[in-house]
């Protein structure tokens, strides 16, 4: 098994621009989210999914969007890039909602918007 | 609002010998758990250790455990005997429902 994949691992935005960054998970797990993890600081969620067609907002949605239309897969969305949204964005997915339990992360992707 | 404060921005330990990394917490809730995540230069996030709060005993994984004081809301790790690829971030984090709330990190260095 894969796991969770990211891609791309590094990508360089204008201002303005936008970019879906790819998640994917083999592992039949209904449950996935975005965190985004700033300079020195801890991960926070941005978006979650509890199955396919079912998406919600965490923390920090402004500026995101999400859809899943399968249950393996789980795109991110930037329409407008702006410099606040540089940042390493990570996937995770786990296999129930249920309270503690493990979340597998991704790679993580590096964006940096200039 | 639920909150996780790491107060050790860095730390580092010579190889072999034990280091201890602190974790603080606040809410209101009874039911949650508390984990402990490494990130090396990789990136890659990897749980190293989980607590229910439930439990009274601590968790213990190998090299790794964790002393949980639930009135204290302190939820220190212990790695003991530690080896160079312990170098990494440390996360403590907080879990209710579904969500990890995580702490800002500590950054740890293993010297040989």
């Amino acid at each position: 098994n894969a796991g969770v994949t990211q891609t791309p691992k590094f990508r360089i935005l204008k201002i303005g621009q936008s970019m879906t960054l790819q998640c994917a998970q083999d592992m039949n797990h209904n449950y996935m989210y975005w965190y985004r993890q700033d300079p020195g600081m801890g991960l926070k969620l941005i978006y979650y999914s509890v199955g396919a067609g079912i998406t919600d907002k965490g923390e920090v949605p402004n500026g995101y969007n999400v859809s899943r239309s399968t249950t393996e897969d789980f795109p991110l969305r930037l329409e407008l890039a702006a410099p606040s949204q540089t940042s390493v964005y990570f996937c995770a997915s786990s296999y129930s909602f249920a309270q503690g339990n493990e979340q597998f992360f991704g790679p993580g992707t590096r964006l940096t918007v200039l | 609002a639920q909150t996780v404060t790491q107060s050790q921005p860095e730390m580092s330990v010579q190889e072999a010998e034990t280091v201890t990394l602190s974790c603080t917490y606040d809410t209101s809730e009874n039911n949650y758990y508390l984990f402990w995540y490494k990130q090396p230069p990789s990136r890659q996030m990897i749980l190293v250790i989980r607590q229910e709060a439930y439990k009274q005993q601590n968790a213990t994984e190998n090299r790794f455990s964790v002393n949980f004081q639930k009135a204290a809301k302190s939820f220190s790790l212990k790695i003991s005997d530690s080896q160079l690829g312990d170098t990494a971030m440390y996360f403590c984090a907080f879990m209710t429902s579904f969500e990890l709330i995580f702490g800002q990190g500590t950054e740890l260095s293993v010297k040989p």
